[in-house]
């Protein structure tokens, strides 16, 4: 089983409607991240999450929202998904010590049409 | 603050010869240094990181990157390039006691291998 789990792996959803990414790891890190991939655009952190109970905007969070259900559990949703949030989404885990570096799941590939 | 610069968008090899993907940074303290790949349909993969031991740091696959801090660069290198090697390679920059644990990404380097 890979470390980071993300589902589902392709989402085709309408303008308007809420949808919610999951991310499970089995790595023990406490912090996890989301980060959205566009074309030329590198990747850009949506939110962030040093534990259970520390959640922290990252630099475009606007329309999103997320969950830490556990230590093991980071969900990003979309309350109210819109054309331009279609890009590929990415959660990530580290140690307490950044400089050791991120794990990244395989991705979710979202269109909103 | 911190910013990182990925020089090239676009790099094109034979295969067998040198790699060359650049990246230079910015930060205001002590960063922490990295370069991820990605290939097609793939997540990212950590490659190698510098964390202030050794300026030469060697990574997976037969990359290398060297850290100048006087020319704020990072590198990446790889003596010969393999039909594999074509992916997209991300630089990565930290600051590692300040930024809270977040991390700026360069825009990429699509990097194509022919044969």
């Amino acid at each position: 089983d890979a470390d980071v789990t993300q589902t589902p792996r392709n989402r085709i959803t309408k303008t308007g409607k809420r949808i919610m990414l999951e991310c499970s790891q089995t790595k023990g890190h406490d912090r996890m991240y989301w980060y959205r991939q566009d074309p030329g655009l590198g990747l850009r952190l949506i939110y962030y999450s040093f534990d259970v109970k520390d959640i922290n905007k990252g630099e475009i969070s606007d329309g999103y929202s997320v969950s830490r259900q556990a230590q093991a559990k980071f969900s990003l949703s979309l309350e109210s998904a819109i054309p331009n949030q279609t890009a590929l989404y990415f959660c990530a885990t580290s140690e307490d010590r950044l400089h050791y570096g991120y794990t990244f799941g395989s991705g979710t590939r979202l269109t909103v049409v | 603050a911190q910013s990182v610069t990925q020089l090239d968008s676009h790099v094109s090899v034979s295969e067998g010869t040198p790699v060359l993907l650049r990246c230079n940074y910015s930060s205001s303290y002590s960063p922490s240094l990295f370069w991820y790949v990605q290939h097609p349909n793939k997540g990212l993969q950590l490659l190698l990181k510098y964390t202030s031991a050794a300026t030469l740091v060697k990574g997976i696959n037969g990359f290398e990157a060297e850290f100048k801090k006087s020319e704020t660069s990072f590198h990446l290198t790889k003596p010969s390039a393999h039909m594999s090697d074509a992916a997209e390679y991300f630089c990565v920059v930290s600051d590692r006691w300040t930024n809270a644990g977040k991390s700026t990404f360069g825009d990429g380097t699509t990097l194509t291998v022919k044969p």
